[in-house]
């Protein structure tokens, strides 16, 4: 149980294009969603968090223009990377908590590896 | 907010060694500690978790042991095996924090077992 999936895996486009991730939770309904940025041999680093039906948290420092969130059902939030540049690439995961409070546990996605060329 | 450091940073060990990581923590009220493993370009994943009342846990060769008074927490890996290769993470959840976000990760440790 507590299945989370990822789309895409991977995705490879020009400089300039907006990507869309999706995260979904299979087996249970998810409240909270979490967006993770992580660099090359580096910790997770958490960029935003997704409500359902409400707008999402930024970190400091995190563009919210730049990186659209939308969290619409409890079981799908979407990370839209828009006007995407090289510096922009990196691995994306994201993560659910089920419905039921903020001591539920995380599951985390496969991850989407971004690359801009 | 919880501050979460983790040492060291990479780890090398024979394979049959053991291998330990530690963690510490700022903040006395977080009450929950889980480990995640991460294989190159893989999701992380839960390995072992010990919550606040509890001094240590173990599952086979792997366990985790929890110093409250001095606010840190250790994974320990016994008799390692080629396959334990991987970035481990040290996490803490703080309950006293506000908003959504209360798990905070620590900066990782890439274990490497030489066979």
């Amino acid at each position: 149980g507590a299945v989370v999936s990822q789309h895409p895996s991977r995705v490879i486009c020009k400089s300039g294009t907006s990507v869309k991730i999706e995260c979904r939770s299979l087996d249970f309904q998810a409240t909270t969603m979490f967006w993770y940025r992580q660099f090359p041999k580096q910790s997770l680093m958490l960029m935003a968090t997704s409500n359902e039906g409400s707008k999402a948290t930024y970190e400091q420092g995190v563009e919210k223009d730049k990186f659209l969130i939308n969290h619409a059902s409890l079981t799908l939030s979407t990370l839209t990377v828009t006007s995407a540049h090289p510096e922009d690439s990196s691995f994306y995961i994201c993560s659910a908590r089920a419905v039921g409070g903020r001591n539920q546990p995380q599951h985390f996605g496969d991850g989407t590896r971004l690359s801009i060329l | 907010g919880e501050n979460v450091e983790q040492h060291p940073s990479t780890l090398s060990v024979q394979e049959g060694d053991s291998a330990v990581i530690k963690c510490t923590y700022s903040d006395s009220a977080s009450n929950y500690f889980p480990w995640y493993k991460q294989e190159l370009g893989k999701r992380p994943q839960l390995i072992i978790d010990i919550r606040s009342n509890v001094g240590e846990k173990k599952d086979q060769r792997i366990a985790v042991t929890l110093n409250k008074t001095a606010k840190h927490f250790s994974l320990h890996i016994t008799e390692t095996q080629p396959e334990d290769s991987a970035v481990y993470f040290c996490a803490a959840r703080d309950p006293d924090v506000t908003g959504a976000n209360n798990l905070f990760f620590g900066t990782g440790t890439r274990l490497t077992v030489i066979p």
